[in-house]
């Protein structure tokens, strides 16, 4: 079956430039997370999307971060007047959301984001 | 943001050696603790989820144990094979919806 996919899979930006990047989660999936890895450092957390609830925007580095999720499927992050310290590779993970705590995390391949 | 360590940092072994890495993380606040194993241009791919203290999780050659009350974890991998080569994280999970990442451990093997 269909996993999680990302697209695009590269994307070299310029500063200063919006940038967005889509994500869509395995079918019948209600909870959705966002995470970046910067180069060194480990996987952070985003944001977290969970059926209609609001979303956990705690991880959010800045007001210049934001995400939607539309219809409880497909979900946007957007990322405004990027500066070079955005360039990462952004991760989306789906997950059944049945027993939040412990669902398994099913990941993208992840966007490379690259800020010139 | 939480402290979640994983050691080595790296490590090459030889194919048909045996190995293991620690992930460590703190001792309060635990819900699970999640094994994830990421290749190069492929996604992450779960492991394990470990709950209870004390649990041990195994998966073919792969296995982990859990330690809560002093904060570790530990994969071990039998007879390293080159296709196990991989960065393996760990994943820290209090009772909130999010995972504490550690930086993972990168593992070659050589045939």
């Amino acid at each position: 079956g269909a996993g999680v996919s990302q697209s695009p899979s590269n994307k070299v930006t310029e500063k200063g430039k919006d940038v967005e990047l889509r994500c869509d989660p395995i079918s019948g999936h209600t909870a959705l997370y966002w995470y970046r890895q910067s180069l060194g450092q480990g996987l952070e957390f985003l944001i977290y999307f969970q059926g209609n609830s609001a979303p956990d925007k705690s991880g959010l580095p800045s007001d210049r971060f934001s995400a939607e999720r539309t219809g409880g499927s497909v979900s946007t992050l957007t990322i405004q007047r990027t500066q070079q310290e955005d360039s990462a590779v952004y991760l989306c993970a789906s997950s059944p959301g049945t027993h939040a705590s412990t669902d398994t995390q099913y990941f993208g391949p992840g966007t490379r984001l690259t800020v010139l | 943001i939480l402290n979640v360590e994983q050691s080595p940092q790296s490590l090459h072994v030889q194919e048909g050696d045996s190995t293991n890495f620690t992930c460590s993380f703190p001792s309060s606040n635990f819900y699970a603790l999640h094994w994830y194993r990421w290749e190069t241009a492929k996604s992450p791919e779960a492991l394990f989820v470990m709950t209870l203290n004390g649990d041990e999780k195994k998966k073919g050659r792969i296995s982990a144990t859990l330690n809560t009350k002093e904060g570790y974890s530990y994969l071990y991998i039998k007879g390293s094979q080159p296709e196990d080569s991989a960065t393996y994280l760990c994943a820290f999970q209090t009772g909130a919806n999010n995972l504490f990442f550690g930086t993972g451990t990168r593992l070659t093997v050589i045939p």
